[in-house]
């Protein structure tokens, strides 16, 4: 079974509010989830991490995250949309705190943003 | 401040040569990770490096493929007698220590004809 699992595509027009979902498992009390955005170059873009710890959803300019705790779900949440931010989107779990050395993806989610 | 380098960006090969990765991790991360990514697999962990020492290799295919850390700023992936399903788009990455955050390289595209 997947441990973190995301939706395959999705779309949206430009100014709009973008949310992506991912949910995961864990049974770990201390836990990282990131988000990365890959280009379409191939590259791979951090864009923000919430820990288990975090009392309050992280936020990294126009991007933030809802960390529902309880239900093993985050969702990134993209403000003012444009059409650059089209790419691949991936969650991915860290756990524990000191395996930094392998983090557990997602699928990744599409998002297609037109003008 | 330069972010984790990769070259070559593309490589053709012929099924049963050698190919060769290079990856110059961003100066100070003393993590250094090997991924493989593909559309059918998605992300594949392959192997990681902390201060050039390897510390997984659990993802790496046993035979063909071999990861090297001569020194902290550069790592190399090496897949002798490549197969068709080695194609792929490799990454590399680097981190601090302690730090869950992973910068990317772009990618080494390799394709085996």
């Amino acid at each position: 079974a997947q441990k973190v699992t995301q939706v395959q595509s999705t779309g949206s027009s430009q100014w709009g509010e973008v949310t992506l979902h991912c949910s995961y498992e864990t049974s770990e009390y201390f836990y990282v989830i990131l988000w990365y955005k890959q280009l379409f170059s191939g590259e791979m873009v951090f864009l923000i991490y919430q820990t288990s710890f975090d009392t309050q959803n992280q936020r990294n300019s126009r991007y933030s995250v809802v960390f529902q705790k309880s239900l093993k779900s985050i969702s990134l949440v993209i403000s003012a949309s444009q059409p650059e931010d089209s790419g691949t989107y991936f969650c991915a779990l860290s756990e524990p705190l000191d395996s930094n050395y392998q983090l557990i993806w997602g699928s990744g989610t599409k998002l297609i943003i037109k003008p | 401040n330069a972010g984790v380098i990769q070259t070559p960006r593309h490589k053709v090969t012929g099924k049963g040569q050698e190919a060769t990765l290079w990856c110059e991790p961003i100066s100070g991360h003393s993590a250094v990770f090997w991924y493989r990514q593909t559309i059918v697999q998605g992300l594949e962990f392959l192997t990681y490096f902390r201060n050039q020492a390897p510390i997984d290799d659990s993802g790496m295919p046993k035979e063909r493929f071999s990861a090297q850390m001569p020194n902290q700023s550069h790592s190399t992936l090496k897949i002798q007698s490549t197969q068709p399903q080695d194609s792929a788009v490799y990454l590399c990455a680097s981190s601090l220590e302690g730090s869950g955050q992973l910068y990317f390289g772009e990618g080494s595209k390799l394709t085996v004809l």
